[in-house]
């Protein structure tokens, strides 16, 4: 069974550091591009990150550009979000999403985790 | 930056009624699009994508069409699992962004 879950999420202070995890199963991970998306409390989503699947190409949204840095280690079947320079408008939820093909272009996503909530608050 | 409009935001029905969203890209995004549902408290779930082909597992009634710079949702035949939130993505470039829709809500009449 394909499966992504995600964890590491909780209370971050503003200014502070956090990292989530997605460990995924049911499929060659190593072949797949990997994206973090997330969606504030109430609000739609919005598309924050892209791996490749060798991790050797990365893109970023504008909104975390400098402060985030997602890598992924295919020996352990994971994904990170690494999150630095932490802001009040951070708050939401965050999936990690894979790509449906193994293309190495954007792509739609098949499978998404459950979601880990991320609160920046002082 | 590609710019993903949705309408309507919300729309009211009734199980058995036939639903059309749509889904306006501010550039020609040829057919990079992908539909997807999400429910409350779920992560979303992919219904279609190159906007008409049709996701492994979803029901028929779902179906997609468009291409350029506006696209269709339709729901044809609506059941009482199909209440939920529907979300367009252009996947045309990564740079600046992958950018979703605002969303549209469908709630029972």
């Amino acid at each position: 069974e394909v499966q992504l879950v995600e964890s590491g999420g909780g209370l971050g202070q503003p200014g502070g550091s956090l990292r989530v995890s997605c460990a995924a199963s049911g499929f060659i991970f190593s072949n797949c591009a990997m994206s973090w998306v997330r969606q504030a409390p109430g609000k739609g989503l919005e598309w924050v990150s892209v791996i490749s699947g060798s991790g050797n190409s990365r893109d970023y949204a504008d909104s975390v550009k400098g402060r985030f840095t997602i890598s992924r280690d295919n020996s352990k079947n994971t994904l990170y979000l690494q999150m630095n320079s932490l802001r009040a408008e951070d708050t939401a939820e965050y999936y990690c999403a894979k790509s449906r093909t193994v293309t190495k272009g954007p792509d739609a996503f098949d499978m998404w985790g459950q979601g880990t909530m991320v609160i920046v608050s002082s | 930056d590609i710019q993903m409009t949705q309408s309507p935001s919300t729309v009211s029905a009734s199980v058995g009624d036939r639903v059309s969203i749509t889904c306006r890209a501010s550039q020609n995004i040829n057919n990079w699009l992908a539909w997807y549902q999400q429910k409350p408290g779920k992560a979303p779930k992919l219904l279609i994508y190159k906007s008409s082909s049709l996701e492994s597992g979803v029901p028929s009634r779902f179906s997609g069409s468009g291409s350029g710079t506006e696209f269709t949702l339709t729901i044809s035949g609506l059941q009482p699992d199909d209440f939920a939130t529907y979300y367009c993505q252009q996947y045309k470039n990564y740079s600046p962004r992958l950018t979703f829709g605002g969303g549209t809500k469908v709630e029972i009449k």
